[in-house]
């Protein structure tokens, strides 16, 4: 069974400085792939980046980049020069096949991290 | 393009009750999801459809019927509502070439 735990259930941070927020998986599947979803306090679900098992380099996008060690099992997402827009709650996931091997993919998440940038 | 919508965005039933959330994407998209977010929680896969005919069970589905109606829509009916039903449901979306899910604004439910 996929699992993913976020171990952190708060965290702050000082405006314009950088944040890292931890993520670890558990998976037997040797293809997968870890997500990482902002949501913020009206509620959509807002994706922010992807990185595959497969990939060789990190992923990043914009201010965003996820560190990826995967011998440790480990997904973090690196925000750089926070913002106060930020603040939000964020979840950690990662795809799998699915339950009935049906050839979709589901998304297993992480109970989340709520990050407060502070002025 | 509105992406995925949902509807109602609220709704407040008695124990027992029946309703149905709607969820519709015009992103084409062959796989679409239903999940639940309770606090503390995260999100858990209540079912998904990977094709337009097709429905499987996820994480969390007693309590749950789902039908998709064509590649559009997909649709999830509480036969008789329960406390702990009580919860922000999303619907979500996924294209054949992409693996990131687009997501719904969310339904949020409350079972008295």
């Amino acid at each position: 069974a996929q699992k993913i735990t976020q171990t952190q259930p708060g965290m702050f941070v000082q405006e314009k400085e950088a944040v890292t927020l931890d993520c670890t998986y558990d998976t037997s599947d040797p293809s997968y792939g870890l997500f990482w979803y902002k949501q913020p306090s009206s509620g959509e679900m807002i994706f922010l980046i992807y990185q595959g098992s497969y990939d060789q380099q990190n992923a990043t996008e914009g201010r965003y980049s996820l560190n990826f060690q995967k011998a440790r099992k480990s997904a973090n997402l690196v925000i750089s020069a926070s913002q106060l827009g930020d603040s939000a709650m964020y979840f950690c996931a990662m795809r799998s096949v699915a339950y009935s091997g049906a050839g979709s993919y589901q998304l297993t998440f992480g109970k989340g991290t709520k990050l407060s940038v502070i002025p | 393009n509105a992406g995925v919508t949902q509807t109602p965005k609220f709704q407040v039933l008695k124990t027992g009750q029946s309703m149905t959330l709607q969820c519709a994407q015009d992103m084409n998209h062959n796989s679409m999801y239903w999940y639940r977010q309770d606090p503390g929680m995260g999100l858990r896969l209540i079912y998904y459809s990977a094709s337009e005919g097709t429905t499987d069970k996820g994480e969390v589905p007693n309590g749950y019927n789902v039908s998709r109606l064509n590649k559009r829509e997909f649709s999830l009916r509480l036969e008789s509502a329960a406390p702990s039903q009580t919860s922000v449901y999303f619907c979500a979306s996924r294209g054949p070439e992409q693996y990131e899910q687009y997501f719904g604004p969310g339904t949020r439910l409350t079972v008295t």
